[in-house]
């Protein structure tokens, strides 16, 4: 167990809906990185928040958006969903947001788009 | 922005040999490498990390290899065993961004 928790695990939606992904960090971790998943993309990285902040942005749809709250839990909103985004999408956390410290991976929430 | 890639998207060794996985990057940016380790249905896992002002990072079993001239970086595992198929990521860490990732399979 990593100790960053995402819910919910498994997500099934209709084209064009709008769905929230939750990630609780590990105790003491200030960032939080989203990731999505897919086959034939491997491990894209979309965000990083760190204490509240945006941090770095990566492949980030405009449809996707992120936020970290002042207990440190952060969200994942992607609207307007497409067959497209179907995906696992991770969380991770670490202790800093430049400095290298170890990242801790949640299990993923896996999201099918139908 | 940083970018890994992999050689390899699969390597197949037999149990007991070494497995070399090779990663190259483009950015110099990142003060670390990091090696990640994903087990079917699991979140990626950190393995081994190595500082961009190093060459050589040894764990236990692991070796990582940092050549900057090249820009390429690698993971060796040694004496590779059932429980090490995976797929296996190198990444920077400006932000920690991932390559594609190489599917190691163990063969008995």
């Amino acid at each position: 167990d990593s100790g960053v928790t995402q819910t919910p695990k498994h997500l099934i939606t209709a084209t064009g809906q709008r769905v929230t992904l939750r990630c609780s960090p590990r105790s003491g971790d200030l960032s939080v990185y989203w990731y999505q998943q897919s086959l034939d993309q491997g491990l894209q990285f979309l965000i990083q928040y760190y204490n509240g902040e945006e941090r770095a942005k990566g492949n980030i749809l405009e449809r996707f958006s992120a936020q970290q709250f002042p207990d440190l839990h952060s969200e994942l909103n992607l609207s307007s969903l497409e067959l497209g985004d179907s995906a696992l999408y991770f969380c991770a956390s670490s202790v800093g947001q430049t400095d290298y410290t170890e990242a801790f991976f949640g299990q993923g929430t896996r999201l099918t788009v139908v | 922005g940083e970018s890994v890639g992999l050689h390899l998207p699969t390597l197949s060794v037999q149990e007991g040999d070494n497995s070399i996985i090779n990663c190259a990057y483009s950015n110099s940016a990142s003060d670390y490498f990091i090696w990640y380790k994903q087990e079917s249905g699991k979140g990626p896992q950190f393995i081994i990390d190595i500082r961009s002002n190093m060459d050589k990072r040894q764990g236990q079993r692991v070796t990582v290899l940092l050549n900057k001239t090249v820009k390429h970086l690698s993971l060796q595992i040694a004496a590779t065993q059932p429980g090490d198929s995976a797929v296996y990521f190198c990444a920077g860490n400006t932000p920690l961004v991932f390559g594609k990732g190489t599917r190691l399979s163990v063969i008995a």
